[in-house]
């Protein structure tokens, strides 16, 4: 069966530290792949996206993902961590039309 | 500008009530999603749409009923609540494989 695994419930770093974030799938075929973020009592914005072409993906606020195929792995990653980056993780992934979400890693940030 | 649209946003019913929760989106997408999310369980996939006159069971349909009424709505419908199915639903449609949210609705089964 298709599925998503995040590995870590939870997470704390401190501030100015560097993160990442694991995730892992299980596929058929390489499926697209996502990050999103929830901020508590809101809704899920999107990060990052994979599709294809370059395994090292930009996304907002400073994060990137890489995509590597013989792990099966699509970890999200940011030099620097900012207090405003606590929230809750999503990796995701997607044969269309289908989306399967991972159980999500709580990021704490400690000042 | 109203992108993916759920209505109520909240909700309390008894166990037994049955209720429908609406959906709809502008942006003209084909796949149209039912998830709910639950503390520790990210978000399972209940239905979902591929395109309009479509509907397929995801991760946990057991209990819910959906409705492709057009290629703008997607409703979930509830027959007979159970405290089981208290949590945080979200709809979203879709292009591409990247899903657009509506801001959730938060149901409560006593």
């Amino acid at each position: 069966a298709q599925s998503v695994t995040q590995p870590d419930i939870h997470i704390t770093v401190s501030e100015g530290a560097s993160l990442e974030l694991r995730c892992n799938y299980s596929y058929g075929a390489t499926p697209y792949l996502f990050w999103y973020v929830q901020s508590p009592g809101q809704g899920l914005q999107l990060l990052l996206k994979y599709f294809s072409g370059d395994t090292l993906v930009q996304g907002i606020k400073g994060f990137e993902a890489e995509f590597k195929r013989s792990q099966s792995s699509f970890n999200l990653r940011k030099p620097s961590v900012h207090w405003s980056d606590a929230a809750e993780y999503f990796c995701a992934a997607a044969s269309p039309p289908r989306l399967v979400f991972g159980a999500g890693t709580i990021l704490r940030v400690k000042s | 500008n109203a992108g993916v649209t759920q209505t109520p946003k909240f909700q309390v019913l008894k166990t037994g009530q049955s209720m429908t929760l609406q959906c709809a989106q502008d942006m003209n997408h084909n796949s149209m999603y039912w998830y709910r999310q639950d503390p520790g369980m990210g978000l399972r996939l209940i239905y979902y749409s591929a395109s309009e006159g479509t509907t397929d069971k995801g991760e946990v349909p057991n209990g819910y009923n959906v409705s492709r009424l057009n290629k703008r709505e997607f409703s979930l419908r509830l027959e007979s609540a159970a405290p089981s199915q208290t949590s945080v639903y979200f709809c979203a449609s879709s292009v591409s494989g990247e899903l657009f949210f509506g801001e959730g609705s938060r149901l409560t089964v006593l």
